[in-house]
């Protein structure tokens, strides 16, 4: 079936530090990919997406590019912030049938970043 | 613009009771969507509105769940007689077509002791 496995947490990091959170899926078809945000006492945001293969996603600083050959989508910031401190989640929509528009969810990675 | 809204954002009940959970999406989206995480599991999807209408309701758990939307607006997930393993947040999110971003409420958590 399709599913989203990213790389358990917690991560901790200092301020500045280069981040990486892997996210690998599995999916018929060609799905859309996103990353979300939870920061602490608030709900999903969309950090970024890619709907297409070697699309790169990018807000914020962070990045994310569509890797079809890897079944990837890896999400990287070159220098942290404190700020930058929530739940982050990768997820695939599927493009057809029934279920387009409903997301599929890895389990969240939280992110601490010390100053 | 108001933004995705949910209530209550924290519900504590007894098994077996009754709980109502209220979503009330940005005005104008026709899609509207439940989706649940369970403590340490991911997000899981549940159902999905278009309007009034059901469009997909493949993730609800089994017929203890009731989600309606009465006249394409807010909707509301009804749980009853609510079991411990539904303890998660719920959150509802909604947009203006199954293409475009989806914006999320702040969820709901529903603790069963």
């Amino acid at each position: 079936g399709n599913s989203v496995t990213q790389m358990e947490g917690p991560v901790t990091l200092s301020e500045e530090a280069f981040l990486t959170i892997n996210c690998t899926y599995t999916a018929t078809g060609y799905p859309s990919l996103f990353w979300y945000v939870q920061y602490p006492g608030e709900g999903l945001q969309l950090l970024l997406k890619a709907t297409k293969a070697d699309d790169k996603g990018s807000n914020k600083g962070f990045e994310a590019t569509y890797r079809k050959e890897t079944t990837s989508f890896h999400l990287e910031k070159g220098s942290v912030q404190v700020s930058d401190s929530a739940v982050y989640f990768c997820a695939l929509s599927l493009n057809y049938g029934g279920s387009q528009g409903n997301l599929i969810f890895g389990k969240g990675t939280k992110l601490s970043v010390k100053p | 613009e108001a933004g995705v809204t949910q209530f209550p954002s924290h519900s504590v009940i007894e098994k077996g009771q009754t709980v109502t959970l209220r979503c009330d999406p940005i005005s104008g989206h026709d899609n509207l969507y439940w989706y649940r995480r369970v403590m340490g599991k991911e997000i899981k999807f549940l159902l999905h509105f278009v309007k009034e209408s059901k469009q997909d309701e493949s993730g609800m758990p089994n017929n203890r769940f009731l989600a309606e939307r009465t006249g394409g607006t807010y909707s509301t997930l009804k749980v009853q007689p609510a079991e411990l393993e539904d303890s998660g947040v719920y959150f509802c999110a909604s947009s203006q077509s199954p293409r475009t971003e989806a914006f999320f409420g702040q969820g709901t958590r529903l603790t069963v002791v």
